[in-house]
């Protein structure tokens, strides 16, 4: 069982500010990393996978980064806006595992 | 057609009941997953279905009996449940087993045990 961890919990942001939040997981027997957005009352939805070191991914203003020699991955929103309220799983995915094993999340709320 | 639906959205049940959660997508997947989420918990996997045959059980209790009829399909019943076991009970799937390929998520049905 992977140990994946997040940090912050909880994050409030204003809106139109840039903000990041971190993910790690152990660096060994590493396969890929996942991101995903869970609106409240909805599925969550994937933003990337990312199993290469050095990846980086964008999609929009959210852009994801990837460092499995240390294990950390980290998320940034640029511009943030109201609609991206959310809270931000990542998962890893261990060597030859087909289950994820997610951190607890960062919850985003974009301040007015 | 990318979604994954799961039914019910809502169940409660008594603990001695037989209920059974559905999941169905018609993506052509070829893994389908059972994960649990409980309040201020990360979604914990439950199973793994490869090809319409299981492949990973994380050690769940056997009043947990999942099922996958065909690659289209997944359901889970349950039986003699505890009120411990009243959580999110989300459904995924991804193309090919054993790969890095995106896992879709269902909005998953809230299960209470009472």
């Amino acid at each position: 069982i992977l140990n994946v961890e997040q940090s912050p919990q909880s994050l409030h942001v204003q809106e139109g500010d840039s903000t990041n939040f971190t993910c790690s997981f152990p660096s060994s027997n590493f396969y890929a990393l996942h991101w995903y957005r869970w609106e409240t009352a909805k599925s969550p939805e994937a933003l990337f996978v990312m199993t290469l070191n050095g990846d980086e991914k964008k999609k929009g203003r959210i852009s994801a980064t990837l460092n499995t020699k240390e294990g950390y991955s980290y998320l940034y929103i640029k511009g943030s806006q109201p609609e991206d309220s959310a809270t931000y799983l990542c998962a890893a995915q261990g060597g030859g595992a087909d289950g994820l094993t997610f951190g607890k999340g960062t919850h985003l709320i974009i301040q007015p | 057609d990318t979604e994954v639906t799961q039914t019910p959205k809502h169940l409660v049940m008594g603990m001695t009941n037989k209920k059974s959660l559905k999941c169905e997508q018609h993506m052509g997947h070829r893994a389908m997953y059972w994960y649990k989420q409980k309040a201020k918990k990360p979604p914990e996997l439950m199973f793994v279905y490869s090809y319409e045959k299981l492949s990973i059980n994380e050690s769940v209790p056997s009043r947990f009996s999942p099922e996958c009829p065909n690659s289209s399909l997944l359901n889970l019943h349950l039986h003699a449940l505890q009120p411990e076991d009243s959580a999110l009970y989300l459904c995924a799937s991804s193309s090919h087993p054993g790969t890095s390929y995106e896992q879709y998520f269902g909005p998953g049905t809230r299960l209470t045990v009472t």
